[in-house]
Parts: structure tokens; C-alpha cells; sequence
């Protein structure tokens, strides 16, 4: 499969835990973002990356929110401190220069 | 920011009929809109999109409109199908910008 893979898919986690999420973009695409989505919404944006460079943060990513992509191929994205509200579909997506942006299967996070 | 507004919510159709899902901007810059089809715990996926330089697009049963005075677009379905049946959202952007704005989205379901 050359899409977009995201790990793990499925992730419950207790209050106050940090976790960690995985995504590799599809190879040669050199953006890469990271969306959440709930329930009956649609996904909302939280980052993206050019290369290696974290060029934007939605004001929805708090302090206790951090992305990295360091050699601008995979990224994580790691959440400290969980909180319900936290519970959601941690979706990837990447793209080349076309504006098309390709997703991945998401994460998704229960926490409890 | 972007704002995108969908309507309507649901939206269900006789197999075979035609099924018309329509979207608004707020932003006169963007210049990219996208429409993703979700299935039930899967990832988006991109089914069409349209760039501000034409009016429509058309791809097989799938048809999308663009009226950039109004600030609309619309995904026309024809000939729909059980496999139509998911969620589908649309989404808008602007180049340099990067982020999708999505819409609420609307659960098509075709009745056989």
C-alpha cells in the first residue's frame, strides 16, 4: 500500500497520559498535516509541514500539543496530559505541490 | 478565516436518481475546493475537486460546479448507486494557505 499509513489506528488512553501518534506520508510528498475530526464533523485542521519545517498551528493545538517531522519524511504527533475532550480521529494527511491532499486511515483516541 | 457551509445534512435518494450536495464560502481568495467521500470508519477520499479557473468538472457519474460570484460549489451524483451511500464533505482552500476549511458534511444514502 503507498498511501498514506497512520499508527496505531486505535488508541485508549487514561486521563493524564501522553500518547504519541505515527504518520508516513506518501513517499516524495514533501507537505504533510495533521487533522482532528469528531464526531459528525468534519476534520479540522491542527498543523501541517513543509519538508522538516512546521509552517502553521491552528490555535486549536494547545501547549500541550506537539508535532514533528524531523528529516521531513514521517511525523508525530504527541499529546501530553490527556483529557477527554482530547477523544477524536487524529486523521494525516500529505501532499505534493497540487493543493490535493491525500489521507490516511487515522488514529483514533478514547481517552477515559 | 475560511468558513464553509453545507447543506443538506442528509440526504436520501432512490437508487438511481440523482443526488445534488451544495456548498458556500466565505473567503473570496480561495481557489481550490475538494470533495471527500467517508465511509463508515475509513479515511476520506478524494473524489473530484475544481479550481476556480474553470465552472465544472466532470468525472464519469460525479459533477462538480463552481460559481465564483455566488461563492458556491456543488457535487452532483448521477445515476447513484448503493455504493454511493457514505458521508461526503467538501472543503475549500486558497494557494499559499494550505489548510482545508471542511464543511459539516452530508450522510448520502441510496435506496435500493
Amino acid at each position: 500500500d503507498t498511501g498514506v499509513s497512520q499508527d496505531p489506528r486505535h488508541k485508549i488512553t487514561k486521563r493524564g497520559q501522553n500518547v504519541t501518534f505515527r504518520c508516513d506520508p506518501i513517499s516524495e510528498h514533501n507537505r504533510l498535516y495533521w487533522y482532528r475530526q469528531t464526531l459528525g464533523q468534519g476534520p479540522e485542521f491542527l498543523t501541517y509541514f513543509q519538508n522538516e519545517a512546521q509552517l502553521e498551528k491552528s490555535r486549536l493545538l494547545s501547549d500541550r500539543f506537539s508535532a514533528e517531522r524531523p528529516k521531513g519524511s514521517f511525523s508525530t504527533l504527541e499529546i501530553q496530559r490527556t483529557e477527554q475532550g482530547d477523544s477524536a480521529m487524529y486523521l494525516c494527511a500529505s501532499s505534493l505541490l497540487s493543493q490535493e491532499q491525500y489521507f490516511g486511515p487515522g488514529t483514533r483516541l478514547t481517552v477515559t | 478565516g475560511e468558513n464553509v457551509e453545507q447543506h443538506p445534512s442528509t440526504l436520501s435518494v432512490q437508487e438511481g436518481d440523482s443526488a445534488v450536495i451544495k456548498c458556500t464560502y466565505s473567503d473570496s481568495a480561495s481557489n481550490y475546493f475538494p470533495w471527500y467521500k467517508q465511509e463508515l470508519g475509513k479515511r476520506p477520499q478524494l473524489i473530484i475537486d475544481i479550481r476556480s479557473n474553470v465552472g465544472e468538472k466532470k468525472d464519469q457519474r460525479i459533477a462538480v460546479t463552481l460559481n465564483k460570484t455566488a461563492k458556491h460549489f456543488s457535487l452532483h451524483i448521477t445515476e447513484t448507486q448503493p455504493e454511493d451511500s457514505a458521508v461526503y464533505f467538501c472543503a475549500a482552500t486558497s494557494f499559499g494557505n494550505e489548510k482545508l476549511t471542511f464543511g459539516t458534511g452530508t450522510r448520502l444514502t441510496i435506496i435500493p
